[in-house]
């Protein structure tokens, strides 16, 4: 079982459009989590972090559940700009693990 | 530009070549971080330094892979003799760990790597 697992979608969702994707992880240590974006042919930038008590940025929102050992990340009012691959991160302080990555496109 | 930075960013080479990729990381970061991305995937951890002390590789990095970070500061990744295999992104990153709270991780821009 891989550490980290996200469906890779692709998730084609219209503008405006609430979209959520979840990610399981399988280490109950693992302590850090994150959602990082990555477009196409560049590299990933950390969308947020995930903290036990549930985080939300503007129209972004990550939460984590410790019990059934998954992180989700809800976004809400699609924008075109949206478009991306949303990479999933857990793993310790120190060394992380990456999902393979959940495919978004806001069709207009 | 202060962020991470990776030299070259495109790197075709024949195999059995012999390729070094040189990564500069923010300033103030004692945590750098090699990966490797293929199409499809997410990145794969390689290695990391704290200063300058090589603290894990992973089993994905062969004999044919080394990477050093000698005063702390940039690091290099060589690949010896290439294999076609080898073709992939190699991503590297740096953060500055705060006690006790979440590490963030930034990436540079990567090196796309192409063996023939």
């Amino acid at each position: 079982r891989k550490e980290v697992e996200q469906d890779p979608g692709p998730f084609n969702v219209p503008e405006g459009a609430t979209v959520a994707f979840n990610c399981t992880y399988s280490n109950s240590a693992s302590q850090s989590f994150f959602w990082y974006r990555q477009d196409c042919r560049k590299e990933p930038k950390l969308l947020m972090s995930v903290y036990s008590s549930g985080n939300e940025d503007g129209r972004f929102t990550a939460q984590l559940n410790r019990a059934s050992q998954y992180i989700s990340l809800l976004i809400r009012d699609s924008k075109l700009s949206d478009s991306a691959t949303y990479l999933c991160v857990g793993g310790g302080y120190q060394k992380v693990t990456f999902g393979t990555g959940t495919k978004l496109q806001v069709i207009p | 530009d202060t962020g991470v930075s990776q030299d070259p960013r495109h790197k075709i080479t024949k195999r059995g070549q012999n390729v070094t990729f040189r990564c500069d990381p923010i300033s103030e970061h004692n945590r750098l971080y090699w990966y490797r991305q293929t199409l499809g995937q997410g990145p794969e951890f390689l290695t990391y330094f704290q200063n300058e002390a090589q603290l894990e590789k992973s089993r994905l990095l062969s004999d044919r892979f080394s990477a050093e970070r000698p005063k702390g500061s940039f690091s290099t990744l060589e690949i010896q003799r290439t294999e076609q295999g080898d073709s992939a992104m190699y991503l590297c990153a740096s953060s500055f760990p705060p006690s006790g709270a979440q590490e963030t991780q930034y990436f540079g821009p990567g090196t796309r790597l192409l063996v023939l």
